[in-house]
């Protein structure tokens, strides 16, 4: 069976700060994808970034940005110059292919309060 | 606003009392997922529609849940004689077949209907 693991139910940074969300997954499968989701208070839940699992190189976006190791089965989330509309429920997610499509398998999330 | 839609957003029923939720996707994905979130967890997957055809439920989705989705465009889920471990958040998703970089596809959120079950 596939999990995820977030085991920091709580966190605050300081705005401007840097800030590091870990995350933990465990699979036999070999094809995957990895994503960070954000869910606002009282919004609805979008994409931060994602990364493949056959991709070595760590993906950006913007003040995002991940640190996956695959053979650990980890993959955490860096958030730089924190802002205060980061904060947040962050949910780490894992998809892997197969038939034509995938569910998502999420982590109990991280809620994160940037502070001014 | 083209976003993945959901109605109602909340939703108060009496213990069991049937109650049907729509979900409307974005108009050009194929695709399109049902999760359930309970307070302070992650969401968990319920079903999943490639066009008009189920092709996966979760062992959560018990005889009382049902989706559709007939015509390929909106599904609808409805939970039958309703209980109190029933109130949650009802998430709808959906995504392209591939992203523009040729890989999975995105999957976009609606804003989910929140389930109270006196």
């Amino acid at each position: 069976a596939q999990t995820v693991t977030q085991s920091q139910p709580e966190m605050s940074v300081q705005e401007a700060e840097t800030v590091t969300l870990s995350c933990t997954y465990d699979t036999s499968e070999s094809n995957y994808y990895l994503f960070w989701y954000k869910q606002p208070p009282s919004r609805q839940m979008i994409l931060v970034i994602r990364q493949e699992a056959y991709k070595q190189q760590n993906a950006t976006e913007n003040r995002f940005s991940v640190n996956f190791q695959k053979a650990a089965k980890s993959f955490s989330l860096k958030i730089s110059d924190s802002q205060l509309g980061d904060t947040a429920m962050y949910f780490c997610a894992f998809i892997f292919l197969y038939n034509q499509g995938g569910k998502l398998i999420f982590g109990q999330g991280t809620e994160l309060s940037v502070k001014p | 606003d083209t976003g993945v839609s959901q109605d109602p957003r909340h939703k108060i029923t009496k213990r069991g009392q049937n109650v049907t939720f729509r979900c409307d996707p974005i108009s050009e994905h194929n695709r399109l997922y049902w999760y359930r979130q309970t307070l302070g967890q992650g969401p968990e997957f319920l079903t999943y529609f490639q066009n008009e055809a189920q092709l996966e439920k979760s062992r959560l989705l018990s005889d009382r849940f049902s989706a559709e989705r007939p015509k390929g465009s909106f599904s609808t889920l409805e939970i039958q004689r309703t209980e109190q471990g029933d109130s949650a958040m009802y998430l709808c998703a959906s995504s392209p077949d591939r992203g523009k970089d040729g890989g999975i596809g995105e999957q976009f959120f609606g804003p989910g209907t929140r389930l109270t079950v006196l």
